[in-house]
């Protein structure tokens, strides 16, 4: 069974830091881009990157350029989302996803809350 | 980047009501379209892609249209597990992949 486990959300203040991690279980991560997708509360979703199988492309929403930093480990099966220099803005459930650009597989989501 | 318009942003409708929701994009997509349900305090589920597929596992009553900017999808008798916001997507050539802003389905 394929699944995406989240981890790594919390409170965090602005200007702050935070690392969240996806662990895939029930396929072979290294064969499949992987992505990551946010939802501020009560609104839509929103595409913020996506990571190559290798590693070698990545991609990122121009509101998160130079702040974010997605990346993967396929030897543990760990995808991550560094997340510096957070901005209230950023607040949002943060969902892993499979895929690059069509998503058959998500996480649970994790929070990030912004505030001082 | 590429803006999805979708429409309307809530409906209303009743159990065994035919219920359209349309998408356009800003540029031509081709067929790189998909389209999503999420439930509260769930993870989105992909239910239609490259615009006209049905996921495996997803009812028949489900089902979606359209190429280049245009898109629709429809559920041909709306069901009550069907109540959600129906998000479309789009991943033609380069990143960002944008969604629509949601269509939130009440049951009337």
């Amino acid at each position: 069974e394929v699944q995406l486990v989240q981890s790594g959300g919390g409170l965090v203040q602005p200007g702050g830091s935070l690392r969240l991690s996806c662990g895939a279980s029930g396929f072979t991560l290294s064969d499949y881009w992987m992505s990551w997708v946010r939802q501020a509360p009560g609104k839509g979703l929103e595409w913020v990157a996506n990571i190559k199988q290798d590693g070698s492309d990545k991609y990122y929403v121009d509101s998160v350029k130079g702040r974010f930093t997605i990346s993967r480990d396929n030897a543990k099966n760990s995808l991550y989302l560094q997340m510096n220099s957070l901005r209230a803005e950023d607040a949002a459930v943060y969902y892993c996803a499979r895929g690059a650009g069509d998503y058959d597989y998500w996480g649970q989501g994790t929070l990030v809350t912004v505030s001082s | 980047d590429i803006q999805m318009t979708q429409s309307p942003s809530s409906l209303s409708a009743s159990v065994g009501d035919r219920v359209t929701i349309t998408c356009q994009a800003s540029q031509d997509i081709t067929n790189y379209l998909n389209w999503y349900q999420q439930k509260p305090g769930k993870a989105p589920k992909l239910l239609i892609y490259d615009a006209s597929n049905l996921k495996t596992g997803v009812p028949s009553r489900f089902s979606g249209s359209g190429y280049g900017t245009d898109f629709t999808f429809t559920i041909s008798s709306l069901q009550p597990e069907d109540i959600a916001t129906y998000y479309c997507q789009q991943y033609d050539n380069l990143p960002p992949y944008t969604f629509g802003q949601g269509t939130k389905l009440e049951i009337k």
